[in-house]
């Protein structure tokens, strides 16, 4: 039964481009909506988040949307850079972020 | 600026062996957390601490035992390592509503 998944392994996209990244959720209690990025052999850096109380979240390059009536939530990188390869994590967390759920990640590759 | 720093990077365990991982944080977080993570999977939560005395089971905490005796640190044990729990473990540690930041990892060989 997985809580948070992300349906699309992988995504290839060209510099400068947007990358939209794609996330479902079921369990209705998630509160807080987190996007974390990790390269090979390093920990999840923290990207961006987003409270249950909103729709939009954005950090430069980064937003995320969020729909909670389909239970989506969604991260657009635009422009893309070749600094942005790696793979991407959503996770969602109900009462905290001690206790997140992660989706399975999406690997997107920026090619010039 | 440490973070959250865990140690060791890298581990080889024969079945049956015990060991700990260790996990400190310099933030003074409240909150701290373990999760492991294998191929093609996302990360699942093992034990996780809202405060010092305070533990709660995770996703998958079979096999794992931790304890919280200071703010800073937040041991794992494994008390007889299997096969099953070869895997990157990530150490997490956090404010209530706020991100979590990770450590660089262990990546554990159980053979």
């Amino acid at each position: 039964d997985q809580q948070v998944k992300q349906n699309s392994p992988s995504l290839s996209v060209q510099e400068g481009r947007i990358s939209i990244l794609n996330c479902d959720y079921t369990n209705s209690m998630f509160d807080y909506f987190l996007w974390y990025k990790k390269y090979p052999a390093e920990g999840p850096t923290f990207l961006i988040s987003i409270s249950s109380i909103k729709d939009k979240n954005e950090d430069g390059r980064f937003t995320v949307f969020l729909n909670k009536s389909a239970k989506h939530l969604s991260l657009h990188i635009v422009p893309s850079q070749p600094g942005d390869s790696a793979v991407y994590f959503c996770a969602a967390s109900a009462g905290g972020a001690q206790k997140l759920v992660f989706g399975q990640g999406t690997r997107l590759t920026i090619n010039p | 600026n440490a973070g959250v720093t865990q140690t060791p990077k890298f581990q080889v365990l024969k079945t049956g062996q015990s060991m700990t991982l260790q996990c400190a944080q310099d933030m003074n977080h409240e909150y701290m957390s373990w999760y492991r993570q294998d191929p093609g999977m996302g990360l699942r939560l093992i034990h996780y601490s809202v405060g010092a005395g305070i533990t709660d089971q995770g996703e998958v905490p079979n096999g794992y035992n931790v304890s919280r005796s200071t703010t800073e640190d937040f041991p794992l044990r494994l008390l007889s390592a299997a096969p099953s729990q070869t895997s990157v473990y990530f150490c997490a540690s956090s404010y209530r509503n706020t991100e979590a930041f990770f450590g660089q990892g262990t990546r554990l060989t159980v053979v």
